[in-house]
């Protein structure tokens, strides 16, 4: 069974950074594409980033771009998001998802985990 | 990276279709096929339901279907069940390695 699972999320202050994890099993992490997805509370889904099979090929969000650094550790099977200068509107739950293939382009998001939350206040 | 245009909200009885639209432009929807749709219950996790506008994965059933017609992809549920009162989100990819979701759409099944 693939699992997903991230962590990292907690209370934040404006302007302040936190780093995001999520490991992953049940499938062979460096044969995918990878992807952070959050959601604020009560509302839509939004695409922050994502990253291909060998880093190649990255892709951020225009709201997130030049704060939000995406990577990932293929050795440890996890995916990661650096979040800097974090703003208010980046409070939301924040989902890893996996991609349909190990390309970004075009391939769905087949697999999630259940999310980590980011609450950015004072 | 202008999001999506979903309905808020859709309903249906049991038995009966619904469709839900999914409005981009011709940067995105209009441009790839490349839209997919997810099923999402309070507190849970996204499910991938129809990806590539038409494709299904294994296991959803064949009540899900998709379509597109130019910058708008549908979503249509027939033969409505309980269990899919959910929301729902599009997505479409929008080029230079980026994707795009809708604002969702909440299915009430009456």
């Amino acid at each position: 069974e693939e699992q997903l699972v991230e962590s990292g999320g907690g209370l934040v202050q404006p302007g302040r950074s936190l780093r995001l994890s999520c490991v992953v099993s049940g499938f062979t992490f460096d044969d995918y594409a990878i992807h952070w997805v959050r959601q604020a509370p009560g509302q839509g889904l939004e695409w922050v980033s994502g990253i291909n099979w060998n880093s190649f090929t990255i892709g951020y969000a225009d709201s997130v771009k030049g704060r939000f650094t995406i990577s990932r550790d293929n050795a440890k099977n996890s995916l990661y998001l650096q979040m800097n200068s974090l703003r208010a509107e980046d409070t939301a739950f924040y989902y890893c998802a996996k991609g349909q293939g190990n390309h970004i382009v075009g391939a769905p998001f087949d697999s999630w985990g259940q999310g980590t939350l980011v609450t950015v206040s004072s | 990276q202008s999001a999506l245009t979903q309905p808020r909200s859709v309903s249906g009885s049991p038995g009966q279709s619904v469709t839900i639209s999914c409005t981009g432009t011709s940067s995105n929807v209009g441009n790839y096929n490349y839209v997919s749709w997810y099923q999402q219950y309070p507190g849970k996790a996204p499910k991938l339901m129809i990806y590539d506008v038409t494709r299904r994965p294994s296991g959803v059933p064949d009540r899900f279907s998709g379509s597109k017609s130019g910058n708008t992809a549908s979503l249509t549920i027939s033969g409505l069940q309980a269990e899919d009162e959910a929301d729902y989100h599009c997505c479409s990819y929008a080029g230079s390695y980026t994707f795009v979701f809708g604002g969702g759409t909440k299915l009430t099944v009456l």
